[in-house]
Parts: C-alpha cells; structure tokens; sequence
C-alpha cells in the first residue's frame, strides 16, 4: 500500500482481556517498528523486526507484550492481561533501511489502546 | 543514559511569525536526528540530518544540525494555522538496532 496501515484504529477492553494490534507496512520495507505513545509524550520504542527477525524486543515493558512477523510482512502485536496502565497509542513504523538504516522510519496512524 | 530533550515544550504564535523550536541530544554512537510533525494521526517525517551544518530546507521549513553543540533546530517561517501540531525530534544511536529514541515534542499552536 502507499502508506503503513495499522487497525483497528481504537480499541477498547476490558482489564484482563488479551488485545492483538496488527501493522501492515509500505510494500518492500524491510524494517519494522513498534512505538507506544503515552497521552503528551514522545513516542517509545517497544520492538524492532528485521524481515521476519526480531532484532530487538528491549521496549517491551513485560512479559505479556509479544510481537511477530512471520512472514517478514504483516506484524501482530499482542498484548495479554491488560493493565490499566498499558492504555496508550500504539504506533508502528516501517523504513527501507536494511542494516545500514540511512532511510527514515514512515509511521502509521496508530491504534488507541484503553483499558476498562 | 541516551535522551533527547526538546525545548519549548510549548509555543503560541500568531500567523506569519517565524519559530524556531530546538532539540538536544545525549546519545551515544549517533547516527542520525529525525523531524517529524504530528497533528491527531501518524507522526509525518520532515527531515533526516546526519552531517552538522548543512541546512535541509522543504518550503518554510528547513533544519539543521550542529554535531559539536549536540543540538538541531526547525524553523518554521511565516507561520500558518496549519502549522498547529506537535514537532518530535528523534535520533538514532545508542547501542539499538535502529530504534529511535524521541523527545517530549513542541507543541506549537498558530493563531489567525
């Protein structure tokens, strides 16, 4: 597609329940990232995919965050458990950067997270 | 520990006024520092900066970075309501695999 594609664009859920956020990046982009963005902050890096590589998962706040790639395209980010405090944007950005990473990261709309 | 700090965090103007919004930076093995502008959605990309003192310029917006101040800043001249949005200053460093490590942003509102 022209641009990174994240849905659903809002979610709500109960406390407790498990959520899946899915990422469809720009055509070809070899990079994918995961950010969560809290109510007037800058964006967080969470999660980092090379195709269909998980370089870097150093964001992730617990145990109960997973992402994948499977297929070095489409990504899912999963949540389990929901807390309260995990009610954020969560945005995921693609670039065509492979390991030099001189191209610079394109940024989906995001999904707004709340928990109940 | 690797930040990126933005200054003002806050700024009102009225149209046809020039800003300029600032960014500092501790990070360490730096790569590249980043500008995107964000309204209700996806953060836009600006500019990419990566050699200090040559100017990147898109219409009224141009950058530029200063690598021995450890510093970038984004003017904005003759300011447009459009212009209403928050400005995120990013850098690429630090011992990651190419995540970014952002600022607060500037959040910049221009009145007619």
């Amino acid at each position: 597609g022209a641009g990174v594609s994240q849905s659903p664009r809002y979610k709500v859920a109960k406390r407790g329940q498990d959520v899946a956020l899915r990422c469809d990046p720009i055509s070809g982009h070899v990079s994918l990232f995961w950010y969560q963005q809290a109510l007037g902050q800058g964006p967080e890096f969470l999660t980092y995919f090379q195709n269909e590589a998980q370089l870097d998962k150093s964001g992730l706040p617990s145990d109960r965050f997973f992402a994948e790639r499977p297929e070095g395209s489409v990504s899912t980010l999963k949540i389990q458990r929901t807390q309260q405090e995990d009610s954020a944007v969560y945005l995921c950005a693609s670039s065509g950067s492979g390991l030099f990473l001189n191209q610079p990261q394109h940024f989906g709309d995001g999904t707004r997270l709340s928990i109940l | 520990e690797d930040k990126v700090v933005q200054s003002p965090l806050s700024l009102v103007v009225h149209e046809g006024d020039t800003v300029t919004l600032n960014c500092s930076y501790e990070v360490t093995n730096f790569r590249s520092l980043l500008w995107y502008k964000q309204e209700k959605k996806a953060p836009t990309f600006l500019f990419m900066l990566t050699s200090s003192g040559i100017e990147k310029k898109s219409g009224r917006l141009s950058s530029i970075l200063d690598k021995k101040e450890l510093s970038s800043i984004l003017n904005i001249t003759a300011t447009q309501t459009g212009d209403s949005a928050i400005y995120l200053c990013a850098v690429l460093g630090g011992g990651s695999q190419g995540n970014l490590i952002f600022g607060k942003g500037t959040k910049l509102s221009v009145k007619p």
